[in-house]
Formats: structure tokens, C-alpha cells, sequence
């Protein structure tokens, strides 16, 4: 089946601690997203990527990294230059560039600071 | 300006009744407007969608309502069932600028038996 994988489902990272987190598609989209999921902020922006080797801030890039070598994968990392890194993970993907053609969101990787 | 926001933040049903979530924007750039569902420990999925061309767009129980003049739109979810029970999520974005969403803050709806 066709699908976006994120891996570990839950992280712990300690403080001053960079940890990457796993996306991987198999559905042959062009882009791929990162969002962060607070409770009662919705989902925002961290970075996005419409095609190998290029990739673009959001609205809360600071703290994170993420690259592109194949349009499957679309790690990010959360390194220890963000301060509140707890939060739940959701990595998604589209066909082309456009969000009408619908995201696919993978299961999230919720990460706890400890 | 490229914000989207939802109200209310939860809403309880009665099995049956009509739940209805409200969004406002102010960029009349966007356009392109979907609803994501989003059951707990999964990540969001698409419901429905509507462009700003149409007033209202109905699948099943699920019906979105467009105010362009207003820059307002909601979704109607009829005869509520206890597994609508989720978070959802409306969303915009506008054409070109790399396809991506922006969301609202979420409402959390429970719907009880």
C-alpha cells in the first residue's frame, strides 16, 4: 500500500540533544511537508520541499534542519537550537506543488524533551 | 494576513444533531479551502474541499458553506455520530506558492451516544 511512514512514533531527546526524525513516501509525490502540532495552534509550517535537493522555510523554521536527496525521504532534524522542541511530528506530501491535489499525512512522531 | 482561524476550540454534540465549525480568513488570495479530520495518535486526513467559485459543497453528511464576501466558511456535519468524534482542521492555501496550507487552531468535537 502506498502511504508516508514516520519513524520512531515516540522520541525522547535530552537537553542539547539534536534527534532526527524519519519520513519516508512511496507514493511518488513531488512535495513534501513538516508540520508541528501544538494543542490549540493547529498545524504550522516548519519546512517544505517541492523537489530533490531544494527545500524552503515555513513559519517556525528556527531550531530545525531538513534535506532532500531523494523524493522519498524528507528527514528533519530538530536540533538543540530549539528551545520547546516537545510537540507532536507530522510529516505529509502531495502530488506536484499543489495542496489541491490533497496532502497525505503520515502518523506523527511525538517528541518529548526529558 | 496568512492567518485562518477557527472557532470554536471543542464542540459536544448530541448523537444525531448538527455540528458546525466556523472559519474566517483575510487573504483574498486564497483559493483553496479544505477540511482535514484528525482522529488521536493519527495524522490528519483530507474531508472535503471547496474553491471560492462555489457557495456550498456537500458529500454525504459533510457539507461546506462558503461566504466569499464575508471571507468566512464552515463545515455543517449532519445527523452527528459518535464516530465523527476527532479533531478538525480547515485550511487554506493559494495557488503557486509551493501548495502549501495554512490551518486553523482545530476544533475538537465530541459527539455523545
Amino acid at each position: 500500500d502506498g502511504g508516508i511512514t514516520q519513524s520512531p512514533k515516540y522520541l525522547f531527546r535530552k537537553e542539547g540533544q539534536n534527534v532526527t526524525l524519519s519520513c519516508e513516501q512511496n507514493l511518488n509525490h513531488d512535495a513534501m511537508y513538516w508540520y508541528r502540532q501544538d494543542p490549540g495552534q493547529g498545524l504550522r509550517l516548519i519546512y517544505y520541499s517541492q523537489i530533490v535537493n531544494d527545500f524552503q522555510k515555513g513559519d517556525i523554521a528556527e531550531g530545525y534542519s531538513v534535506s532532500r536527496e531523494k523524493k522519498e525521504s524528507f528527514p528533519l532534524t530538530v536540533t538543540s537550537a530549539q528551545k520547546n522542541p516537545t510537540a507532536f511530528y507530522l510529516c505529509a506530501s502531495s502530488a506536484s506543488s499543489g495542496a489541491r491535489y490533497g496532502y497525505t499525512f503520515g502518523s506523527g512522531t511525538r517528541l518529548t524533551v526529558v | 494576513q496568512q492567518q485562518v482561524k477557527q472557532s470554536p476550540q471543542s464542540l459536544i454534540v448530541q448523537k444525531g444533531g448538527i455540528s458546525i465549525i466556523n472559519c474566517a480568513y483575510e487573504n483574498t488570495a486564497f483559493d483553496y479551502f479544505p477540511w482535514y479530520q484528525q482522529f488521536p495518535g493519527k495524522g490528519p486526513a483530507l474531508l472535503i474541499a471547496i474553491r471560492p467559485d462555489v457557495s456550498e459543497k456537500k458529500e454525504g453528511r459533510f457539507t461546506i458553506s462558503f461566504n466569499k464576501s464575508a471571507k468566512q466558511f464552515s463545515l455543517h456535519i449532519m445527523d452527528s455520530q459518535p464516530g465523527d468524534s476527532a479533531t478538525y482542521f480547515c485550511a487554506a492555501s493559494i495557488g503557486g506558492q509551493g501548495g502549501k496550507l495554512i490551518f486553523g487552531q482545530g476544533t475538537e468535537l465530541s459527539v455523545k451516544p
